[in-house]
């Protein structure tokens, strides 16, 4: 079975600042990791994916994500902050190459002017 | 590439009343479609799966009969909620996963229809 959690419900950063938002997943397999963002009454957009090639991953609009194996991690990281990356943003976990994915709870991301 | 849109964005009907969303693939083939639904603040539960040209597969505690889901072609699924009541109101997200061996580990999503029963 497979699960995942993101740690925190809310992040808030000022612009300009590193965002870090967590994530934990769980699963029986080898596991294809996903972060999607959804701005407020919008569908989701892939930022990026971790599919068993490179562990660290560069997305768009400047995010990249770390695959840890060891800590069952795939945190995802910006090293400055802009106001349009207010958002939610979404972990994702799939086992079976994308025919069911399984969404963490959503991390609220507030950047302050 | 791989763009899912969603018809409508958004709708408001009556309680009693039935609300048919279509999701289509407009530029490649969809095998498999999926249907989510987000209630406000929180993440994206899936409701079913649907194959083309099969019956769609449904999570535990969503109800067939009231969410009627039809993928006739490679491009098109559809969702039809039945005698909608106000806690049926949500946003409704599909997503389409193409042929496997083209980008086999994602599914590409459409932009949501926000469904308001009075």
């Amino acid at each position: 079975a497979q699960s995942v959690t993101q740690l925190d419900s809310h992040v808030s950063v000022s612009e300009g600042t590193p965002v870090l938002l967590r994530c934990n997943y769980s699963s029986s397999y080898s596991p294809s990791l996903f972060w999607y963002v959804q701005h407020p009454n919008k569908g989701l957009q892939l930022l990026l994916k971790y599919t068993s090639a490179a562990t660290l991953v560069k997305g768009i609009n400047g995010f990249e994500a770390e695959f840890k194996k060891s800590e069952t991690s795939f945190h995802l990281t910006k090293p400055s902050a802009h106001m349009s990356d207010a958002a939610e943003y979404f972990c994702v976990v799939s086992e079976n190459a994308g025919n069911m994915l399984t969404f963490g709870g959503g991390t609220r991301l507030m950047v302050k002017p | 590439g791989a763009v899912v849109s969603q018809h409508p964005s958004w709708v408001i009907c009556k309680s009693g009343t039935s609300v048919k969303i279509e999701c289509r693939s407009l530029d490649f083939q969809a095998t498999t479609m999926f249907w989510y639904r987000q209630f406000p603040k929180q993440s994206l539960m899936l409701m079913a799966t649907s194959n083309e040209g099969s019956k769609a597969t449904y999570e535990q505690g969503v109800e067939k009969d009231k969410f009627l889901i039809n993928h006739a072609s490679l491009t098109l699924s559809t969702l039809t909620v039945t005698s909608a009541h106000p806690e049926d109101s949500s946003f409704y997200i599909c997503s389409a996963r193409a042929f496997p061996g083209d980008r086999p580990n994602e599914q590409f999503f459409g932009p949501g229809t926000r469904l308001t029963v009075l």
